[in-house]
């Protein structure tokens, strides 16, 4: 089992609509938890970390359920600019709790 | 701050040839990290390093594919003979701290091994 894994879609959405991705981790002793952003051609930037009790940025939010394992990345009207791949980042079961990036989710928001 | 710089951008070389991938850290960071991306394995960790010390080269493919830092401000990355399967996008990324800490990647070097 991979330690971090995502659905690689795409997901291909009409913008303004509300679009969802999901997460699961392997390693239950995980503590820190991010959503990392990917335009194409570009290196993965941070979009947000996730917290414990959810939180939000904007027209994002994220939450963590710690008993199923499970990350999610909510995008509320989208836009067009929103279009890319959405790792999922955790710190894993290596040396030294390294950041574990998943294989990401790939977004199109059409027009 | 300039952010963490990466050269070359692209390279195009010939199987059996020598690579050198370069790296600069952001000023300060304590964690300097090498991944390669591909569509097949996606981001896969290479190597690390914790003030310029490699700590965990476990990522790293084979013998042919070695990383020195020998300073704060400097890395390397070489592959030496490279092959056709050794061609995807390289990161350099670097940070603070590990467990929890943000991660801020280089723009990464296109390596085409023909």
């Amino acid at each position: 089992r991979k330690e971090v894994e995502q659905d690689p879609g795409p997901f291909n959405v009409p913008e303004g609509a509300t679009v969802a991705f999901n997460c699961t981790y392997s390693n239950s002793a995980s503590q820190s938890f991010f959503w990392y952003r990917q335009d194409c051609r570009k290196e993965p930037k941070l979009l947000m970390s996730v917290y414990s009790s959810g939180n939000e940025d904007g027209r994002f939010t994220a939450q963590l359920n710690r008993a199923s394992q499970y990350i999610s990345l909510l995008i509320r009207d989208s836009k067009l600019s929103d279009s890319a791949t959405y790792l999922c980042v955790v710190n894993g079961e290596n040396a030294g709790n390294m950041l574990t990036f998943g294989g990401g989710t790939r977004l199109m928001v059409k027009p | 701050d300039a952010g963490v710089i990466q050269s070359p951008r692209h390279e195009v070389t010939e199987m059996g040839q020598e690579v050198t991938l370069r790296c600069k850290p952001i000023s300060g960071h304590d964690y300097l990290f090498w991944y390669r991306q591909t569509m097949m394995r996606g981001l896969e960790l290479l190597i690390y390093f914790n003030n310029n010390v490699p700590i965990d080269d476990s990522g790293m493919p084979e013998d042919r594919f070695s990383a020195k830092m020998p300073n704060a401000s400097f890395s390397t990355l070489k592959i030496q003979p490279s092959e056709p399967r050794d061609s995807a996008v390289y990161f350099c990324a670097s940070s603070e701290g590990l467990a929890g800490e943000t991660q801020y990647f280089g723009p990464g070097t296109r390596l085409l091994v023909l």
